[in-house]
């Protein structure tokens, strides 16, 4: 069975780049799509991006100006960077994956508040 | 593409039949395939992948989940809802290399 963890800062100062990191196991990295969803309190999800093995990526037009999303085989990882962070990108962050029409797997989530 | 949800909110009863509609402002469908999911989503928890393809349920997800619905018009059913079922449900898209959730549906107890 597949799972994922993410990690990283629960807290980040506005403007700085927020960094998180989504170890899976259970599987191999390069078999399915990975993507990146977000959830700011008390609403609904939207979808941040999503990386291929091969390093295919593909972001939200919302938010592809500030988005990297990287991958990392070696350590079965991928990797979220959201750059000039505001108030309003306080969230919780899902790394999930699976086709890439949907995903199949999530990790728990972890909250990321951007204050100074 | 914009998916929207509706209703809002469900206030139903164990036991009963919930309809949750998802529409979206242009077609999503292609000649095989409507690229429509449903998850849902409990407090604190990760969604879960409930249908995908618009009606294919995913791996151990019961019987009484029922997607359908093609180009516009899509539907989760649950067909007798459990005590377990009451939670949030969103519709999402896949479409131009990109995706799109629905503001979500919530199933409350009534």
């Amino acid at each position: 069975q597949v799972q994922l963890q993410e990690s990283g800062p629960g807290l980040v100062k506005p403007s700085e780049t927020l960094s998180l990191t989504c170890t899976v196991s259970g599987g191999s990295i390069n078999t399915y799509y990975w993507n990146w969803i977000r959830q700011p309190p008390g609403k609904g999800l939207e979808w941040i991006g999503y990386i291929y093995y091969s390093g295919s990526t593909n972001q939200n037009p919302s938010l592809k100006s500030r988005v990297t999303i990287s991958v990392d085989m070696s350590k079965n990882q991928f990797s979220l960077n959201l750059s000039s962070v505001t108030a309003a990108d306080t969230a919780v962050y899902y790394c999930a994956g699976g086709g890439y029409d949907r995903s199949d797997y999530w990790g728990q989530g972890t909250l990321v508040t951007v204050s100074s | 593409i914009v998916l929207t949800q509706s209703p809002g909110t469900l206030s139903l009863s164990p036991g009963e039949r919930a309809t949750l509609s998802c529409r979206a402002s242009q077609s999503v469908s292609s000649r095989f395939l409507s690229y429509l999911a449903w998850y849902q989503q409990k407090p604190g928890q990760a969604p879960r992948l409930l249908i995908y393809d618009a009606s294919s349920r995913a791996n151990g997800i019961p019987d009484r989940f029922s997607g359908s619905g093609s180009g516009t018009d899509f539907t989760l059913t649950i067909s007798r809802l459990e005590p377990e079922d009451f939670a949030v449900y969103y519709c999402q898209h896949y479409g131009s290399s990109r995706w799109t959730f629905g503001q979500g549906t919530k199933v409350e107890i009534k």
